[in-house]
């Protein structure tokens, strides 16, 4: 597609519900990104795919955060058992990797308010 | 540590005006990219530009003009004649150090740029 698309745009779930949010990256881009934005803070980094490598797990908040990447295109972020403090803005990004440290693109995010 | 610092939480001018956006960044590194995102009421970060360590010389587009200091550790962003479309929230980021193949990016936490007619 023409930019990152992020889907959906808005979620409001119940405290204890299971959540899934959806990444499509730029075509041809190999990295994907999953940040977190809570109100009013800046990027919280969570998770990181390149290609065929194992993914950068290392900022996922906990182990109710995962996350997958079918075919390399696709990615879904899941939040098990939703918690008030998951209540933020979750942002996608793709790099194309061509070396040198990538320019990131970013979806405009899924706000996910969780009651 | 890989640190960024943005001091300006907010900032309100009045259109016209030139502003200046501050980033202040701290790394080991001797090779490294500082980036400047803006984010408009719309919430999606529009990359704005990249700058690597090696290249000094200040960057001039249209009415943004950055400013890369070494000895300071800074990379300045300055809106000359603001206007009200330049409201938004304006990040500097800093590469960080790779493990192996991955690309992390080291986030300030923003400046809130509020342009006023």
């Amino acid at each position: 597609g023409a930019g990152v698309s992020q889907s959906p745009s808005n979620k409001v779930t119940e405290k204890g519900k299971d959540v899934e949010l959806r990444c499509d990256p730029i075509s041809g881009h190999t990295a994907l990104y999953w940040y977190r934005q809570s109100l009013g803070q800046g990027l919280e980094f969570l998770i990181y795919f390149q290609g065929n490598s194992a993914p950068d797990k290392s900022g996922l908040p906990s182990d109710r955060f995962s996350a997958e990447r079918t075919g390399g295109s696709v990615s879904t972020l899941t939040i098990q058992r939703t918690q008030q403090e998951d209540s933020a803005v979750y942002l996608c990004a793709s790099s194309l990797l061509a070396g040198g440290p990538d320019i990131q693109y970013f979806g405009a995010g899924t706000r996910l308010s969780v009651l | 540590a890989q640190k960024v610092t943005q001091a300006q939480t907010e900032i309100s001018v009045v259109e016209k005006e030139d502003v200046t956006l501050d980033c202040v960044y701290e790394t080991r590194d001797t090779t490294y990219y500082l980036f400047w995102y803006k984010q408009p009421p719309s919430g999606e970060l529009v990359f704005l530009i990249r700058r690597n360590s090696f290249d000094e010389q200040n960057e001039i587009s249209g009415r943004y003009s950055w400013n890369f200091q070494k000895s300071t550790s800074s990379f300045n962003f300055t809106i000359t004649a603001s206007q009200v479309v330049d409201s938004a929230v304006y990040f500097c980021a800093l590469s960080g150090r790779n493990a192996g193949n991955n690309r992390k990016l080291i986030w300030g936490l923003g400046t809130s740029l509020g342009v006023n007619p």
